[in-house]
């Protein structure tokens, strides 16, 4: 089946910098979605992307869709101790396979006050 | 207020046990997914439903059984056949597009 490949696996940074990470897939998704979870909870949709190209902001977390459907990346500006958790990127491929998200395998962010 | 609500949060069985994880929505979501989450591993789709009365297998179907007989239902039943068991087990419900998720149980399997 599709897969997507998500980068980095992990992360440790000290409060107050910049985070990347991004997703990369050898098919093409129609819909771009970046979910956290904290530990023990559910995931929680923090940006949807649904045109190649999109870029789009939720306050210091910014998104895009990349220009062949097959990447997309998630940034965190000024990160706080808050930001603290797990990271997955999520596609849909549309068609037959319409509401059936394939996700990444996350990315562990950890911050130092 | 409107939501996912997934029930027990915390559940252990014994091996060779059948067990029964609640998914109840008041979000009026057509859609509705059982995923299930292993540490290190993104999540893998174990049954979906489009709508009441039909549900499909997804990637990891063998072992589960769900039923939907109701639109803000979708309860998964986690037989002895489901060699490993333990796991985070996670519910969601979709609109358009987007998934939104219950809070999770966690099955250890003693």
């Amino acid at each position: 089946g599709q897969q997507l490949n998500q980068s980095p696996q992990s992360m440790f940074i000290q409060e107050g910098e910049d985070v990347s990470m991004n997703c990369t897939s050898s098919s093409i998704f129609n819909t771009w979605l970046w979910y956290k979870q904290d530990p023990g909870e559910g995931p929680v949709l923090l940006i949807a992307l649904y045109k190649a190209g999109e870029l789009t902001s939720n306050g210091r977390l910014t998104a895009q869709f990349g220009i062949t459907r097959k990447d997309s990346f998630l940034n965190i500006s000024a990160s706080i101790p808050s930001d603290v958790g797990i990271y997955f990127c999520a596609g849909d491929a549309g068609g037959t396979s319409y509401g059936k998200l394939t996700f990444g395998q996350g990315t562990i962010l950890t911050v130092h006050p | 207020d409107g939501g996912i609500t997934q029930s027990p949060k915390y559940l252990f069985r014994k091996e060779g046990q059948n067990v029964t994880l609640s998914c109840e929505q008041n979000l009026n979501h057509d859609a509705m997914y059982w995923y299930r989450q292993d540490p290190g591993q993104g999540l893998r789709l174990i049954y979906y439903s489009q709508i009441v009365n039909d549900f499909q297998k997804g990637d990891i179907a063998e072992g589960y059984s769900v039923s939907r007989e109701k639109k803000e239902s979708f309860p998964l039943t986690v037989t002895s056949a489901q060699k490993n068991p333990t796991a985070f087990y996670l519910c969601a419900t979709r609109r358009r597009t987007n998934l939104f998720f219950g809070p999770g149980t966690r099955l250890t399997v003693l």
